[in-house]
């Protein structure tokens, strides 16, 4: 059974790049959740997804940030014209279903660093 | 006000002891889910333990217990028997059951640094 697959696990990029994030949820889970976490702090809610649809994104940056989760393939989270600020490490989550019941399984991140 | 609140930046025990780390939220949701999640040095996040609100026991998984009291709006992580491979970041989280739509998102503490001292 193959956990949540982000890819790439590190990512380099200078200031006004664009950098993308992948993102495969665990076989049989339809809700993905982005992730933020800054250096020295916990993870913060960016944006949370079903098959071709967004959700919530209320803690998503209004500039440079997007992300979709077509009817096939992986959840991708861009982001335009990257800054330094915007190095950290980026979490994808999966469920299976909705409801505060149930386990919310993680991705291994991508960190993205900025020049 | 912060949601989830860990007022341990750092925690240390001896090998094989058990520990308690602390974890206070605020809600007015009557319906939530709490969770702990470990990161180790290699930065991947790994579940541990979840309780819900209408949980009447106290949720257990292997050496980790949780040490959930509602009134006081704390839940807590017991370790039990710690082992050297524990020594890590530990998060607190919950989820709320946001206003009648049946999703959540999570939101996490500022963490834990656990070591575990031979």
């Amino acid at each position: 059974n193959a956990g949540v697959m982000q890819n790439p696990r590190h990512l380099v990029r200078r200031r006004g790049q664009e950098a993308r994030l992948r993102c495969s949820p665990m076989k049989g889970h339809s809700h993905v959740y982005w992730y933020r976490q800054l250096p020295e702090e916990g993870l913060k809610f960016m944006v949370y997804l079903q098959k071709e649809n967004i959700i919530d994104e209320s803690g998503m940056p209004k500039e440079r940030f997007s992300a979709e989760f077509p009817k096939e393939g992986p959840s991708i989270l861009r982001i335009q014209q990257v800054v330094r600020g915007d190095s950290a490490a980026y979490f994808c989550a999966s469920s299976r279903g909705t409801g505060t019941t149930g386990e919310l399984f993680f991705g291994e991140g991508s960190r993205l660093t900025v020049l | 006000a912060q949601k989830i609140t860990q007022t341990q930046p750092g925690m240390f025990v001896q090998e094989k002891e058990a520990v308690t780390l602390d974890c206070t939220y605020d809600t007015s949701d009557p319906s939530y889910g709490l969770f702990w999640y470990k990161q180790p040095s290699s930065g991947e996040m790994i579940f541990l333990i979840y309780q819900g609100s209408y949980d009447q026991q106290n949720a257990t998984e292997g050496r980790y217990s949780l040490n959930f009291q509602k009134a006081r709006k704390s839940a807590n992580l017991v370790i039990s028997a710690s082992q050297l491979g524990d020594s890590a970041m530990y998060f607190c989280a919950m989820r709320e059951a946001a206003g009648g739509t049946s999703y959540g998102k999570l939101t996490f503490g500022q963490g834990t640094i656990l070591t575990v001292h031979p």
